[in-house]
């Protein structure tokens, strides 16, 4: 079974500080990890995925995750935040790629001006 | 279509009505998905097409859901009987490919509130 634990339902961080978003899998197989981003009334919207290609993912808007095997780790990361980063952020992890994503609680973030 | 179009965006059922919720994924999408977001959650896969197909249907949480997809393009989830437990958003998301690293394009869901 796969599984993701996002660690901080609410983030909160000063418009220029560094996004840090946290989220750890439960893999029985080597998985494919993933983060989605939630605008209000949108659809969500990829924002990188990793695949086994390369440890360091770099993503849309100056997003990257690094995956960490030995800490079951997927983080998300961005030097410098920004007013329209502020949105709701899915960890996703599925043993097959796109089918049956699993996804975690969500992660909204706000930007403190 | 410019991307997964969802319809209606809002509906209201009494409980024990039947609903039918619309996707039109973009054009010439194989793969077609529904998921289920409950209110604070996230998206819970419910059923995955691969043109008309059915492939995949683990998901749904009872025989009272029911999707479909007869000619390979526009899908249709509909529930039956609906219950308080069914309010949610329902997402349908669409992918070019039959496999896995195709990128996966989501519409912005139909929030069905059930009274």
């Amino acid at each position: 079974a796969q599984s993701v634990t996002q660690l901080g339902s609410h983030v909160s961080v000063s418009e220029g500080a560094l996004v840090l978003l946290r989220c750890n899998y439960s893999s029985s197989v080597p998985p494919y990890l993933f983060w989605y981003v939630q605008y209000p009334n949108q659809g969500l919207q990829l924002l990188l995925k990793y695949t086994s290609a390369a440890t360091l993912v770099k993503g849309i808007n100056g997003f990257e995750a690094e995956f960490k095997k030995s800490e079951t780790s997927f983080h998300l990361t961005k030097p410098s935040a920004h007013m329209s980063d502020a949105a709701e952020y899915f960890c996703a992890v599925s043993p097959f790629g796109n089918e049956k994503l699993t996804f975690g609680t969500g992660t909204r973030l706000t930007i403190i001006p | 279509g410019a991307g997964v179009s969802q319809s209606p965006r809002y509906k209201v059922a009494k409980r024990g009505q039947d609903v039918a919720l619309r996707c039109d994924p973009i054009s010439g999408h194989v793969s077609l998905f529904w998921y289920q977001q409950a209110l604070g959650q996230g998206p819970e896969f419910l059923t995955y097409f691969q043109n008309e197909a059915q492939l995949d249907k683990s998901g749904l949480p009872s025989d009272r859901f029911f999707a479909e997809r007869p000619e390979g393009s526009v899908s249709t989830l509909k529930i039956q009987r609906t219950q308080q437990e069914d309010s949610a958003v329902y997402l349908c998301a669409s992918s070019l490919g039959p496999r896995t690293n195709e990128k996966l394009f989501f519409g912005s869901g139909t929030q069905l509130s059930v009274l």
